[in-house]
């Protein structure tokens, strides 16, 4: 299974919104609504933010938005905060027999 | 919220078996609305999903195609607790792994673990 595409890095001043792409193929994020968000700051496990494409678990700021169009499912942060500085994968279910794929990571830089 | 804790040696000799144990809390083993899963990530690279068992009414595994060969999951519900089997070790099996619990109604990876940093060196 291939891999999913983001971009490397992405940057914003506090106040502002950014938006981060994650691309797939027809075998995951065009064929199924099951995208997940992950956010990764240093030396920590990778916590959840958005799953099923839009939806929030409990306790993230609806600062955090999540979309999806085609083969490829979006991640926005609007109303960026110092503490928004992280990594950012994003993951998606698959056909096939591996139960999910991962991007390899968007670093967002606060300025 | 479910709780994991991985265990394990920190430095794999070349060639050797890898041995992980997730020990978990604040929820049983035997329910059926998780994958207990492996995932592992090299220093400054995605994660990589790498197998899960199933415990519900019947047990179950699953693993990544690129290590089928090479890892086993199982599941000791008396203990609760979780573990993987990576054999034939390489450094490019060098990496921080995590278990994690999936979410399989909504597909998501739930809870994680706070990881354990394994080296594969001599």
């Amino acid at each position: 299974q291939s891999a999913l595409t983001q971009p490397p890095s992405v940057s914003g001043f506090p106040g502002q919104s950014v938006t981060i792409s994650c691309t797939g193929t027809r075998v995951d994020i065009g064929n199924y609504n099951r995208v997940s968000w992950y956010q990764q700051s240093p030396g920590t496990a990778p916590k959840l933010i958005i799953y099923g494409v839009k939806n929030r678990p409990s306790g993230v700021p609806d600062r955090f938005s999540g979309s999806k169009s085609g083969n490829t499912a979006s991640l926005t942060i609007s109303g960026l905060q110092a503490e928004d500085e992280a990594d950012y994968y994003c993951s998606s279910y698959t056909s096939g027999n591996t139960l999910a794929v991962f991007g390899g990571g968007t670093k967002l830089t606060v300025l | 919220q479910v709780h994991l804790q991985e265990s394990g040696p920190g430095l794999v000799e070349p060639s050797q078996t890898l041995s992980l144990t997730c020990t978990v809390s604040g929820g049983s083993i035997s329910s059926d609305n998780y994958y207990w899963s492996w995932i592992r990530q090299p220093a400054g690279k995605r994660p990589e999903w790498i197998g899960r068992i199933y415990t519900g009414e019947s047990e179950s595994t699953s693993y990544s195609p690129s290590l089928r060969s090479r890892v086993t999951i199982s599941a000791d519900r008396s203990k609760n607790q979780f573990s993987l089997r990576l054999t034939s070790v390489a450094a490019t099996d060098t990496a921080v792994y995590y278990c994690v619990t999936y979410n399989w109604r909504d597909y998501y990876f739930q809870s994680w673990g706070q990881g354990t940093l394994v080296t594969v060196s001599s």
